[in-house]
């Protein structure tokens, strides 16, 4: 099964200003995606990312909030953007294969204070 | 639009006991996957099991095991002789097959299960 390497694994952030997650996957994947986890609550997509093409937005999140980048097949970003504390949660990146189970990074913690 | 319902916030258990977490589903879909996730305090997402739906058999996975009916769109899990490292958030999911269909994970609200010594 995939490997999924996530960074940053927390960080405090600002009010206004933006952070960019990665996610690094130790094989070649057909699928990544990002989820959201407030606080005591469930996983959330927020988007599929497309290698060489926009990425897929679920209903209620937007690209210039959420700007996500697949530069390639081992490798994603997803950008917080003007952030609130609202936006303070954990981000997952999952990653697999058509037909295989999706795997998970550690995740990332973010507080906006 | 699929949706997974876990109805059960929190469970408990004695250590070396048996425990089932419920699960149910809605899809239009015939042909899909379900799983189970557990998530510790570290927050790792951790795979513990998975269903074709097309498998009548019910998949085991050492101490852990399913229970689906895919007529009455139910999969719950079982956990036999509980240990200490079992205590997590645990998830049901589900996730198209269907050719052109995304294959992305829906998850339910999870289930707090507690171990007791």
């Amino acid at each position: 099964s995939a490997v999924i390497s996530q960074k940053p694994s927390r960080d405090i952030c600002q009010r206004g200003t933006s952070l960019t997650i990665q996610c690094q996957v130790d094989s070649q994947v057909t699928m990544m995606f990002w989820y959201r986890q407030q606080p005591g609550q469930s996983l959330t997509l927020i988007a599929t990312a497309n290698q060489g093409s926009e990425a897929t937005y679920e209903s209620g999140f937007v690209i210039d909030k959420f700007p996500i980048s697949r530069p390639n097949l081992t490798f994603s970003t997803l950008t917080v953007s003007n952030m609130s504390p609202e936006d303070s949660s954990i981000y997952l990146c999952s990653a697999g294969q058509l037909g295989s189970p999706l795997h998970f990074g550690n995740g990332t913690r973010l507080t906006v204070t | 639009a699929q949706t997974v319902t876990q109805s059960q916030p929190e469970m408990s258990v004695q250590e070396a006991e048996t425990v089932t977490l419920s699960c149910t589903y809605d899809t239009s879909e015939s042909d899909y996957y379900l799983f189970w996730y557990k998530q510790p305090p570290s927050r790792q997402m951790i795979l513990v099991i998975r269903q074709e739906a097309y498998k009548q058999q019910n998949a085991t996975e050492n101490r852990f095991s399913v229970n689906f009916q895919k007529a009455a769109k139910s999969f719950s899990l079982k956990i036999s002789d509980s240990q200490l490292g079992d205590a997590a958030m645990y998830f049901c999911a589900y996730r198209s097959r269907a050719q052109g269909g995304s294959e992305k994970l829906v998850f339910g609200k999870g289930t707090k299960l507690t171990v007791n010594p």
